[in-house]
């Protein structure tokens, strides 16, 4: 059974900096495209990045590049986004997904919270 | 960017009833790359249909996508109480990849 679980969530002041992890297990995630979504409270989705599968190409949405990095560590069936120069409107839950095109499965999400 | 507009907003609906849900595209969706995720409260999206009509893994044949281009419909036959939850369309078939704002099938 595929697996995913984030931490990394918290609460950080705007400016700030937080890193997400994704722990992945039940597939061979070093075949696999991996994405970040969030979901802002109350709110609908936003696909924020993607990264393939060694990690040379990662794909981000435009309110992020340059703030966020993805990467991932195959050795360790982990998947990572660092956010940096953080904004109120970052705040949101973060799930990690496995794919690139449809998205599935899903993990449970890791709320981030940006505010002083 | 390609925007994705769901109607109805909220739908109220009996178990046992038929369920018609709409995601409109502002651009054509290349490839008819068209996905559905169902999402309940306090729980991730899961995904439900993708290319347009294709049902994700263990997803019940009450589930049905169609449609093409702009104009796409997820059905479901005969719902079932576990079935009232929000839904969302997704393209990924432009990037950047985007999302509706979903439709909340709601018991009537």
């Amino acid at each position: 059974e595929v697996q995913l679980v984030e931490s990394g969530g918290g609460l950080v002041q705007p400016g700030g900096s937080l890193r997400l992890s994704c722990g992945a297990s039940g597939f061979t995630f070093s075949s696999n495209w991996m994405s970040w979504v969030r979901q802002a409270p109350g709110r609908g989705l936003e696909w924020v990045a993607n990264i393939n599968q060694d990690g040379s190409e990662k794909n981000y949405v435009d309110s992020v590049k340059g703030r966020f990095t993805v990467s991932r560590d195959n050795a360790k069936n982990a998947l990572y986004l660092q956010m940096t120069s953080l904004r109120a409107e970052d705040t949101a839950v973060y799930y990690c997904v496995k794919g690139v095109g449809w998205l599935g499965p899903w993990g449970p999400g890791t709320l981030v919270t940006v505010s002083s | 960017e390609i925007v994705l507009t769901q109607s109805p907003g909220t739908l109220s609906l009996s178990p046992g009833e038929r369920a018609t849900l709409s995601c409109r595209a502002s651009q054509s969706v290349s490839y008819n790359y068209l996905a559905w995720y169902q999402q309940k409260p306090g729980q991730a999206p899961r995904a439900l249909i993708y290319d347009a009509s294709s049902r994700a893994t263990g997803i019940p044949d009450r589930f049905s996508g169609s449609g093409s281009g702009t104009d796409f419909t997820l059905t479901i036959t005969r719902l079932e109480p576990e079935d009232f939850a929000v839904y969302f369309c997704h393209q990924y078939g432009s990037s950047p990849y985007t999302f509706g704002l979903g439709t909340k099938l709601e018991i009537k």
